[in-house]
């Protein structure tokens, strides 16, 4: 089945600096990426998603890029704010649809 | 769009209770609904996938008899943890989807907090 890595479990930034999360996956024939944020003891929110036919797609602060070849994908958020603190999931869609979810990334931004 | 309601957010309860969840998509038809778990500071576990009219399919090592699901209509589906224990405490998080297939996204309920005293 479907295998989803994500670096690194924990990630600091100064506000306004960027954060990069970054996904591997096993699965040749997933062919969809989304990636939901968490804040504690909320449900996970859809943030932006992405599918294998596109390499990259951008939404105001938030870009995700993925490459096909070399089964990774990754989480771009620019000019961070306080309230980009949170926990991001990134994950994978298997051939039936369902979805593998990776450890998770703790993102603190501090003022 | 995609609102998925999840009832109760929370329950304490004795042990050997049954409880049972509800998931709700309000404002579409999920032709499918997810059931996760939740361990603190950890991932979403996917328990089982729940298909309207049809048996649900279990993730491995998860008890079917243990976690009931029902999905009865396009707009509901239910968990029921039976004879609930300690271990079974976690927080409990429903999913729907539209449609059918890779590439379509999932919403999430808000969870419901279990605890089994």
């Amino acid at each position: 089945g479907e295998n989803v890595e994500q670096h690194p479990s924990t990630l600091s930034v100064q506000e306004g600096d960027s954060a990069v999360i970054k996904c591997t996956y096993s699965d040749s024939a997933s062919n969809y990426f989304p990636w939901y944020k968490q804040e504690l003891g909320k449900r996970p929110q859809l943030i932006i998603d992405i599918r294998s036919n596109v390499g990259e797609k951008k939404d105001q602060r938030i870009a995700v890029t993925l490459n096909k070849t070399a089964k990774h994908f990754s989480l771009h958020i620019t000019e961070t704010q306080p309230e980009d603190s949170a926990v991001y999931f990134c994950a994978a869609s298997d051939s039936w649809g369902k979805l593998q979810f990776g450890a998770g990334t703790q993102v603190v931004v501090t003022p | 769009g995609a609102v998925v309601s999840q009832h109760p957010s929370w329950v304490i309860c004795k042990s050997g209770t049954s409880v049972k969840i509800e998931c709700r998509s309000l404002d579409f038809q999920a032709t499918t609904m997810f059931w996760y778990r939740q361990f603190p500071k950890q991932s979403l576990m996917l328990m089982a996938t729940s298909n309207e009219g049809s048996k649900a399919t279990y993730e491995q090592g998860v008890e079917k008899d243990k976690f009931l699901i029902n999905h009865a209509s396009l707009t509901l589906s239910t968990l029921t943890v039976t004879s609930a224990h300690p271990e079974d405490s976690s927080f409990y998080i429903c999913s729907a989807r539209r449609d059918r297939g890779m590439g379509q996204p999932q919403h999430f309920g808000d969870g419901t907090r279990l605890s089994i005293l």
